[in-house]
């Protein structure tokens, strides 16, 4: 019954490197999500995808790429860490007309 | 534009005592509307949604929330309030494949 899964949970990174944050879901769901926590900001999406092979941008896609290869996982990349981009990424998953989404636990990143 | 507004911030109640957290959205259509709580550390849980039918909604954990047209409003209701109600609250409003989210609404519970 694992739901949503990130990972990592946690990561470090300096200014100019590069990551992926991995998603993946068991609930075959259609729709993926990538948000951003900041405090005093709520979440903001990032990118999303509505199905296998999509991605469409959010409110807030500047500095990350995603990719959905396959239907379970979402990859959220960021090619150049800026310290702007320390937050929560939270990813989701839904499926259509449902809104039931599912959020995962969360990965904390901090760019330095 | 699709739009939630929590315009408290931060609320403090006594244990036992009850709740209400605000939430106002704009949205051209009939809004599917949704309050998510989230625990330190953790991720969102929905505890209650609306999207037609009965306007007063129960959700998980004893809270209810009620749909008002007229005020464009989904407050989000708890009638004794438990010290492990403490945390953040997030209203949201469904729109075509996304979500927006209100900027939260952190409760504190006072023993």
């Amino acid at each position: 019954n694992a739901g949503v899964t990130q990972t990592p949970k946690f990561r470090v990174l300096k200014t100019g490197q590069s990551m992926t944050l991995l998603c993946a879901q068991d609930m075959n769901h259609e729709y993926m999500y990538w948000y951003r926590q900041d405090p005093g900001m709520g979440l903001r999406l990032i990118h999303y995808s509505v199905g296998e092979g999509t991605t469409a941008k959010g409110e807030v896609p500047d500095g990350y790429n995603v990719s959905r290869l396959k239907k379970q996982n979402f990859l959220l990349g960021l090619e150049s860490a800026a310290p702007s981009q320390t937050s929560v990424y939270f990813c989701a998953s839904s499926n259509p007309g449902n809104y039931g989404y599912t959020f995962g636990s969360g990965t904390r990143l901090t760019v330095v | 534009a699709q739009s939630v507004t929590q315009p408290d911030i931060h609320i403090t109640v006594s244990e036992g005592a009850s709740l209400e957290l605000r939430c106002n959205y704009s949205y051209g259509a009939t809004p599917y509307l949704f309050w998510y709580v989230q625990s330190p550390g953790q991720g969102l849980q929905l505890l209650l949604k609306y999207f037609s039918g009965d306007t007063l909604v129960q959700g998980i954990k004893g809270f209810e929330a009620e749909f008002k047209r007229s005020q464009s409003s989904f407050n989000l209701r708890k009638p004794s309030v438990h010290w492990s109600d403490a945390a953040e609250y997030f209203c949201a409003v469904g729109a075509g494949n996304q979500f927006y989210f209100g900027t939260g609404t952190s409760l504190t519970v006072i023993p």
